[in-house]
C-alpha cells in the first residue's frame, strides 16, 4: 500500500523558519517532490530529491532520508505570500512515473 | 514554454450531463497525467499517457470517465452522466523523460448541481 503523512496545518510568523515534515511508506520509490499550492490554484513545483541529503534552492530547502522514509521542506525568512498548502509527493518506482500525493500541509504565515 | 493549459477553467453542469475537459501539455513533453483534487485533499492520480498510449488508469476512473490523447499532443477527459461526487478540480500535468519535474496546469473546476 501507499501512505504519505504530513501535518494538516502549521502556523508561523513572518521572518521565521518553518520545517514541514513528510513520512512515506510506498511500494516503490523513485524520487520525492514538494509542491506549493495557493488556494484555488494549481500546484507549483518547488523541489525534487532522489538521493539522501539536503537540496537548497534560495529560501527553500528539502531533505530526504530514504532509509527512514522521511523528508522535510524548510522555508526560511518566511513571507506572507508563503501562506499556502505544501504537498509532499512520491514518485513510484514504476515505468509510469506517476506521483502519489499526501493531503498537504496548510501553512499560515502571520505578521 | 507556454506551460500546461486547460480548458474550460470552470464548468457548472447539471447532474446527468456530460462534460469534457481539454489539456494542452508543454509542447515537447511526451508524458501527460490527469489528476483529481477535492478540497483539503492532495491530488489523486486518474490516468497517464505516454505519447498517444494510455498506459495506466486508476481504479478511481470509473466507466463514466474516458480520456484520450489521439495524436500524442492534447488530451481530453470526458465524464458522462455526471454525479455530484464528481465535483472537483481536474488537473492535467505533463513531463518529459529527461527532466525530473512534472508541471501542472491551472486546473478545471467542475461543479455538478
Amino acid at each position: 500500500g501507499q501512505n504519505i503523512d504530513q501535518p494538516t496545518e502549521m502556523t508561523a510568523t513572518e521572518g521565521a523558519i518553518v520545517q514541514i515534515n513528510c513520512t512515506y511508506q510506498t511500494s516503490g520509490f523513485n524520487g520525492l517532490f514538494w509542491y506549493q499550492q495557493h488556494a484555488g490554484e494549481a500546484p507549483t513545483f518547488l523541489s525534487y530529491n532522489v538521493l539522501d541529503g539536503l537540496e537548497e534552492k534560495g529560501r527553500f530547502s528539502s531533505f530526504l532520508s530514504r532509509s527512514k522514509g522521511y523528508s522535510y521542506l524548510l522555508l526560511k525568512e518566511l513571507q506572507m505570500k508563503d501562506s499556502a498548502s505544501y504537498l509532499c509527493a512520491v514518485r513510484e518506482d514504476t515505468g509510469f512515473q506517476k506521483l502519489v500525493f499526501g493531503t498537504g500541509t496548510r501553512l499560515l504565515v502571520s505578521p | 514554454d507556454t506551460g500546461v493549459s486547460q480548458d474550460p477553467r470552470h464548468k457548472i453542469t447539471k447532474r446527468g450531463q456530460n462534460v469534457t475537459f481539454r489539456c494542452d501539455p508543454i509542447s515537447e513533453h511526451n508524458r501527460l497525467y490527469w489528476y483529481r483534487q477535492t478540497l483539503g485533499q492532495g491530488p489523486e492520480f486518474l490516468t497517464y499517457f505516454q505519447n498517444e498510449a494510455q498506459l495506466e488508469k486508476s481504479r478511481l476512473l470509473s466507466d463514466r470517465f474516458s480520456a484520450e490523447r489521439p495524436k500524442g499532443s492534447f488530451s481530453t477527459l470526458e465524464i458522462q452522466r455526471t454525479e455530484q461526487g464528481d465535483s472537483a478540480m481536474y488537473l492535467c500535468a505533463s513531463s518529459d523523460q529527461a527532466r525530473n519535474t512534472i508541471y501542472f496546469g491551472e486546473g478545471s473546476w467542475l461543479t455538478v448541481v
